[in-house]
């Protein structure tokens, strides 16, 4: 009974570099968010995705930020040219539909030196 | 936007006391959640409510959806040290995409 399950847990990049974050959603479950987190702040939603569609992006940074939920294989959010502001923690999470529970990863630590 | 507001950012109490937390919003809220974050650890669900006035419990934490919709508290009754941790309250409108709104958390401490 697998949660949602992300990789990488941590991650380093030089600034100018790309992430790529990997969210696999619990069984059963099409409907995927990410949600960013930096120190000592609540979560902050990004984006919301169904299979292959994005249904809200209005959390997303208009630049270098861009997710994707294909048909098969995980969601990924992908951040361009990483700047030290993209420094955060990066939480996918999941829901059997919309409206429903949201079960949160253990997500992905971003650090940009 | 809408905004959760939680107060203060510490608590530190010992351990077997009770501790409250309170949540408020300027906004109305259908759907109210509180999760639990251990350092370096994803958010858990801990409660969700889902009716104004409605009072749920889970073991030692009871929590209630106020009746204007705006605000909600958990209550941690006897508490133990693993109850250490941030408390996340969240917020959910109906038909928003399910998108969640969170408060910026209250870090608890426990002194055996």
């Amino acid at each position: 009974n697998a949660g949602v399950m992300q990789n990488p847990r941590h991650l380093v990049r030089r600034r100018g570099q790309e992430a790529r974050l990997r969210c696999s959603p619990m069984k059963g479950h099409s409907h995927v968010y990410w949600y960013r987190q930096l120190p000592e702040e609540g979560l902050k939603f990004m984006v919301y995705l169904q299979k292959e569609n994005i249904i809200d992006e209005s959390g997303m940074p208009k630049e270098r930020f861009s997710a994707e939920f294909p048909k098969e294989g995980p969601s990924i959010l992908r951040i361009q040219q990483v700047v030290r502001g993209d420094s955060a923690a990066y939480f996918c999470a999941s829901s059997r539909e919309s409206g429903e529970t949201i079960y949160f990863g253990e997500g992905s630590w971003l650090t940009v030196v | 936007g809408q905004q959760l507001n939680q107060s203060p950012q510490s608590m530190f109490i010992q351990e077997g006391e009770d501790v409250s937390m309170n949540c408020t919003s300027s906004s109305i809220f259908n759907t109210w959640l509180w999760y639990k974050q251990d350092p370096g650890e994803g958010p858990v669900l801990l409660i969700a409510l889902y009716k104004a006035g409605e009072l749920t419990s889970n073991g030692r934490l009871t929590a209630q959806f106020g009746i204007t919709r705006k605000d909600s508290f958990l209550n941690i009754s006897a508490s133990i040290p693993s109850d250490v941790g941030i408390y996340f309250c969240a917020g959910q409108l109906a038909g928003a995409n399910s998108k969640l709104t969170f408060g910026k958390g209250i870090t608890l401490s426990v002194r055996p």
